[in-house]
């Protein structure tokens, strides 16, 4: 897994505008990967995710880019709502294997 | 389903005291997983279980924490005794054997003094 500095990386958009979350995964070996929306005091929450055969996966104004050769995920959000600022997290899996490993996480936050 | 219940929401104690947080998993889910978040690491797998027993402990920080499994209801995570850096979030997940979505409790906020 990764660590995690004091500061959360943040994205700040404007209402309506769409939205890019980056994240590099750790292990070539991984095939499943999950995008998971935490709300403050609240646990983490399935969005979408992409199995390693596919390199984009279409959810309700979600979009989840998977680039294996440079080890990149991306989630894009559509339309940005005010609903949608959270801090996102990517997890990485490996077939056989139930142990997710998360990534430092995006905060994003939602102008209006 | 109510999703995933964990007890107490808050917890806050003093430095060696003993520690219990409790976990329900989704009814049906074979696997339980608990989690620790810190600001500074992030989201930390501790340990998971599947159908009660433990699979992988070795997110387990040291030998002051430990965590059971009694039935497929119930799980918990005891902190003996606690320090003030073990202040964190902790969750518990669930899934279930077909799926791969792990559901997540509201978790526990510790704080020890």
């Amino acid at each position: 897994g990764e660590s995690v500095g004091l500061h959360l990386p943040t994205l700040s958009v404007q209402e309506g505008d769409n939205s890019i979350i980056n994240c590099a995964y750790s292990n070539s070996a991984s095939d499943y990967f999950i995008w998971y929306k935490q709300e403050s005091g609240k646990g983490p929450q399935f969005i979408i995710d992409i199995r390693s055969n596919m390199d984009k996966r279409q959810g309700q104004r979600v979009t989840v880019l998977l680039n294996k050769t440079v080890k990149h995920l991306s989630l894009q959000i559509a339309a940005t709502q005010p609903g949608d600022s959270a801090v996102y997290f990517c997890a990485e899996n490996t077939s056989g294997t139930y142990k997710y490993i998360f990534g430092t996480g995006t905060r994003l936050k939602v102008l209006a | 389903d109510a999703g995933v219940i964990q007890s107490p929401r808050h917890e806050v104690t003093e430095m060696g005291q003993e520690v219990t947080l409790r976990c329900k998993p989704i009814s049906g889910h074979d696997y339980l997983f608990w989690y620790r978040q810190t600001m500074m690491r992030g989201l930390e797998l501790l340990i998971y279980f599947n159908n009660n027993v433990p699979i992988d402990d070795s997110g387990m920080p040291e030998d002051r924490f430990s965590a059971k499994m009694p039935n497929a209801s119930f799980s918990t995570l005891k902190i003996q005794p606690s320090e003030p850096r073990d202040s964190a979030v902790y969750f518990c997940a669930s899934r279930g054997l077909a799926q791969n979505e792990q559901f997540f409790g509201p978790g526990t906020r510790l704080t020890v003094l």
